[in-house]
């Protein structure tokens, strides 16, 4: 079975908290994503990456950043975690295929995290 | 610039009917890519069908096909013979940006089907 693994379901953090949100994935997937799900805002992509220490920026990365030093994890820091960031964060990975686009993407279970 | 718009917040429909969840999008791009997933409330993510630009034929994956208008920039979900178990939210998405070597995955917002008895 395919697995993409979000280490926490539910967390809590105060703001200024320095906060790692940490994905695993193990199907040996080039491509990794972070979204952030809000209500009436859908997913927005915040930070993604293809290749070990390669990262792009998303629609909204600001107060983001990510780590890729393993081909399997991908991580996502808030420097200094405020309460516009409370809100339920996405890992994604999918196969880098080149020219043919038919990969589908695999979802964690996703994070809440609320920022007091 | 929106990639991806779902201009549905909710729909409702009986349970045996179909339904159909809009979909339009916006890329410069030749070759790309459209996803539907649906997220019960559950919370996980299910991959239901694709449909590529140069497909010629809709895709069909059982209950679920794909209504894709090249010209106009959608591609439709449509949910034949709608299920309780179909109440969710349903999310379209497009994979771009090969000529830039890189994949980027943009959703939409999202439409929640609710399925009534």
């Amino acid at each position: 079975d395919v697995k993409v693994t979000q280490s926490s379901r539910y967390l809590v953090k105060r703001t200024g908290e320095k906060v790692f949100l940490e994905c695993v994935q193990d199907m040996d997937h080039e491509n990794m994503f972070w979204y952030r799900q809000d209500p009436g805002l859908g997913l927005r992509l915040i930070y993604f990456s293809y290749d070990v220490k390669m990262k792009e920026k998303g629609d909204i990365p600001e107060g983001y950043s990510v780590s890729r030093e393993k081909k399997e994890r991908f991580s996502l820091i808030l420097e200094s975690a405020s309460t516009n960031q409370t809100s339920m964060y996405l890992c994604a990975s999918s196969l880098e295929t080149g020219f043919d686009l038919n990969t589908e993407a695999f979802f964690g279970q996703g994070t809440r995290l609320t920022v007091v | 610039a929106q990639k991806i718009t779902q201009t549905q917040p909710g729909m409702f429909v009986q349970e045996k009917e179909a339904v159909t969840l809009d979909c339009t999008y916006d890329t410069s791009d030749q070759s790309y890519g459209l996803f539907w997933y649906k997220q019960p409330s559950s919370g996980e993510m299910i991959f239901l069908i694709y449909q590529g630009s140069y497909d010629e034929q809709n895709a069909t994956e059982g209950r679920y096909s794909l209504n894709f208008q090249k010209a106009r920039k959608s591609a439709n979900l449509v949910i034949s013979a709608s299920q309780l178990g179909d109440s969710a939210m349903y999310f379209c998405a497009m994979r771009e940006g090969r000529n830039t070597g890189f994949q980027k995955l943009v959703f939409g917002t999202g439409t929640r089907l609710l399925v009534s008895p």
